[in-house]
C-alpha cells in the first residue's frame, strides 16, 4: 500500500511569489491535515480537510489556504511569501479524521529567499 | 491556547541504558494521545494512539502509559539501541485538531 506522498521535496521561492504544494494521501483515507515546522518549533497546525471540506483551520494567515479534491488528494497554496514561510510542510492522512492515526508524508522543504 | 510539553528536550543514553520522556497535556476535554517516532530525513511514524485513562501501550521494546486526569503520558524505551535514535513527538487532540509538542530529541551512542 502506497504511503502520503508530497511534491515537490523541495523548493526555493522568492519572496512574493506564490507556491502551491501536493500532497496525495494513502488510498482511502478522506482526511488530509497540513503542519508547518520551524526551527525550534514543534509542528504547527495548518488545517484539516475532509470529504473536499475544511474541516479545521489553524492561527495562520489568509496567504495560507487549502484545497481538497474528489479523490482526497489535497493542495496548499500559500501566496505573496515571506521570509519566515521557509520551513517544512507536512501532510498527514488519517482514514477519518486525525484522531485517529495519522501517516504523514516526507514533507516539502520551502526556502524563500 | 492549548500547551503541549515534552521533557527532556534532548538526552544522549549509552547503548543498553532505559529511558523514559515526559509529555504533559491539558487535562480537561481529553479525546486522545498520540506518540510519534521522527528519524532523520524520514516521515514522522505513529507508535502509538492512546485514549484510556490508565491505558499502557507496547511495541517491541517501546511502551507508553497514559494519566488523563493529571495530564501527563511516559513513553519507555527499554535496552536503547542506536536504531532509536529520533526525535519523539507527542500529540494531544481534545475537540481540537491535534496539538504537538516540541519533542525530545533522543541520541543512542553505542
Amino acid at each position: 500500500k502506497a504511503g502520503v506522498t508530497q511534491t515537490p521535496r523541495y523548493l526555493i521561492k522568492t519572496r512574493g511569489q506564490q507556491v502551491t504544494l501536493s500532497c496525495s494521501p494513502i488510498s482511502g483515507h478522506r482526511s488530509v491535515s497540513w503542519y508547518q515546522q520551524t526551527p525550534g518549533q514543534g509542528l504547527q497546525f495548518l488545517f484539516e480537510y475532509f470529504s473536499e471540506t475544511q474541516r479545521n483551520k489553524g492561527n495562520f494567515p489568509g496567504r495560507f489556504s487549502g484545497r481538497q479534491f474528489s479523490n482526497s488528494r489535497s493542495e496548499m497554496n500559500v501566496s505573496t511569501l515571506e521570509l519566515g514561510d521557509s520551513a517544512l510542510y507536512l501532510c498527514a492522512s488519517s482514514l477519518v479524521s486525525q484522531e485517529t492515526e495519522a501517516f504523514f508524508g516526507q514533507g516539502t522543504r520551502l526556502t524563500v529567499v | 491556547i492549548l500547551n503541549v510539553e515534552q521533557s527532556p528536550q534532548s538526552l544522549h543514553v549509552q547503548e543498553g541504558d532505559s529511558t523514559n520522556f515526559t509529555c504533559s497535556f491539558p487535562s480537561s476535554n481529553f479525546y486522545a494521545l498520540h506518540w510519534y517516532r521522527w528519524e532523520t530525513a524520514k516521515s514522522p511514524e505513529a507508535l502509538f494512539v492512546m485514549t484510556l485513562n490508565g491505558d499502557e501501550k507496547k511495541k517491541g521494546r517501546i511502551s507508553a502509559t497514559l494519566n488523563t486526569k493529571e495530564g501527563y503520558s511516559y513513553l519507555y524505551i527499554k535496552g536503547s539501541q542506536p536504531e532509536d535514535s529520533a526525535t519523539y513527538l507527542c500529540a494531544f487532540t481534545g475537540n481540537t485538531p491535534l496539538v504537538f509538542g516540541k519533542g525530545t530529541r533522543l541520541s543512542v551512542i553505542a
